[in-house]
């Protein structure tokens, strides 16, 4: 069964710890896995793309790698405003749905 | 072009009325959809459309909910005889769909249903 799992759940941070945030999956024929990221009460707002293992995409604080069975979100140097809920996502084998994780609430305490 | 917008952004209603949903996507993007989503939870597909036509529907919808987007251009979705099990965040989103490029979604703002 195509499945997307998310760790940890929550995880909280001092302002400046980096860390990394984990997103593995199991789906035949990998078309891509997405990033978000998500505000309360908001819609998820789109990080990255990321296509076949060794790929790694980067933005500001954040940058995602890809392996043939996880992606990481390493988040570098984190600030206040980086809190959210990081979603990520594959597509399965239609050619419309996403599969999506629950999500990793993230909280970077200044 | 200012993004995929959901109107309303709040809808309180009460149990086994009919609501109804707003979603405006971006312009050159030729898919629309649904999602749903609760609490501590990823998104959950419901339906999409590409251009007019609806081309799949979630199992796990029930027949009170339909989707319509006439023209391909907006879209809306109502929910019938509304249950308290209703009450989520719709989300709407559209994307570009190209010969195997699944693309990545824009999201609107979404429309918070609580159904007393």
């Amino acid at each position: 069964e195509d499945q997307v799992t998310q760790s940890p759940e929550a995880l909280r941070l001092q302002e400046g710890e980096s860390s990394s945030l984990n997103c593995s999956y199991t789906v035949s024929g990998l078309r891509g896995l997405f990033w978000y990221r998500q505000d309360p009460g908001k819609g998820p707002e789109f990080l990255f793309t990321l296509y076949s293992a060794g790929e790694e995409k980067e933005k500001e604080r954040l940058k995602a790698t890809l392996t043939k069975k996880e992606s990481f979100l390493h988040i570098t140097a984190p600030k206040p405003e980086d809190s959210a809920t990081y979603l990520c996502a594959v597509p399965d084998n239609s050619n419309y749905q996403l599969i999506w994780g629950a999500g990793t609430k993230l909280i970077i305490k200044p | 072009d200012t993004g995929v917008s959901q109107n309303p952004r709040h809808k309180i209603t009460k149990r086994g009325q009919n609501v109804t949903f707003r979603c405006d996507p971006i312009s050159e993007h030729n898919r629309l959809y649904w999602y749903r989503q609760t609490l501590g939870q990823g998104p959950e597909f419901l339906t999409y459309f590409q251009n007019e036509a609806q081309l799949e529907k979630s199992r796990l919808l029930s027949d009170r909910f339909s989707a319509e987007r006439p023209k391909g251009s907006f879209s809306t979705l109502e929910i019938q005889r509304t249950e308290q099990g209703d009450s989520a965040m719709y989300l709407c989103a559209s994307s570009f769909w190209g010969a195997q490029d699944f693309g990545g979604y824009t999201f609107g703002s979404g429309t918070r249903l609580t159904v007393v």
